[in-house]
């Protein structure tokens, strides 16, 4: 089976570009997770589906950053107006349906580099 | 709120030594407690997790006990290879239940 899968593996954007990462999941997985992480500040949540549905954004920056997930095969993370501060690995996990203190299985990240 | 401690920042070691990493928490409830490895340019990757009090998690080699009473979930392993070289994070869901908090991670350095 394959693990969870995020396109690009790197992005650079200019300050001020729109940046959007892709992330397909594992099949009959159904919850989906995005985190960042950076050496300054560690690994951070920034949001979570369940069935599709957003349940928790409480990790996301108010603005410029959206996330969706349209269909249970694929989320998306879209950051407006990038910014230096912005660059980072952004890492989507996900897990099967029962998921109380299920352990996420990671992709291999998108490294977005704003220059 | 819920918070995870790992106290070494990087740990050095050479081949066939012995690792330990500690791992403390801080947390309402019951949490499941994880232990996950990232090697460079990759996702992190789940060691294993333990979601009761004694319960022991182990893969490869590695292996930790869930210990209430001292809120601890330290990483062991007997005999560290270089392959072992990669950076350890302990994590616990908290009170949301999906919702993973990291420690701060340990750089694992085996020395030639």
């Amino acid at each position: 089976n394959a693990g969870v899968i995020q396109t690009p593996r790197h992005k650079v954007t200019g300050k001020g570009q729109e940046a959007t990462l892709w992330c397909e999941p594992i099949s009959g997985h159904s919850a989906v997770f995005w985190y960042r992480q950076t050496i300054v500040q560690g690994l951070e949540f920034l949001t979570y589906f369940r069935n599709q549905a957003p349940i928790d954004d409480s990790g996301m920056p108010k603005e410029r950053f959206s996330a969706q997930m349209p269909n249970q095969s694929h989320s998306t993370l879209k950051i407006q107006s990038t910014q230096p501060q912005d660059s980072a690995v952004y890492l989507c996990a996900s897990s099967p349906p029962n998921y109380n203190n299920q352990a996420p299985l990671f992709g291999e990240g998108t490294r977005l580099s704003v220059l | 709120g819920d918070s995870v401690t790992q106290t070494e920042g990087q740990v050095a070691l050479s081949e066939e030594d012995f690792l330990t990493i500690h791992c403390n928490y801080s947390a309402s409830g019951y949490p499941t407690l994880f232990w996950y490895v990232q090697y460079p340019g990759e996702g992190p990757q789940l060691l294993f997790r333990a979601s009761r009090d004694k319960e022991k998690g182990s893969s490869r080699g590695f292996e930790a006990t869930y210990d209430k009473g001292t809120t601890s979930f330290h990483l062991r392993k007997a005999s560290v290879q270089e392959s072992d070289s990669a950076v350890y994070y302990c994590a616990l869901s908290g009170d949301s239940n999906y919702q993973l908090i990291w420690g701060s991670g340990t750089k694992l350095i085996i020395k030639p």
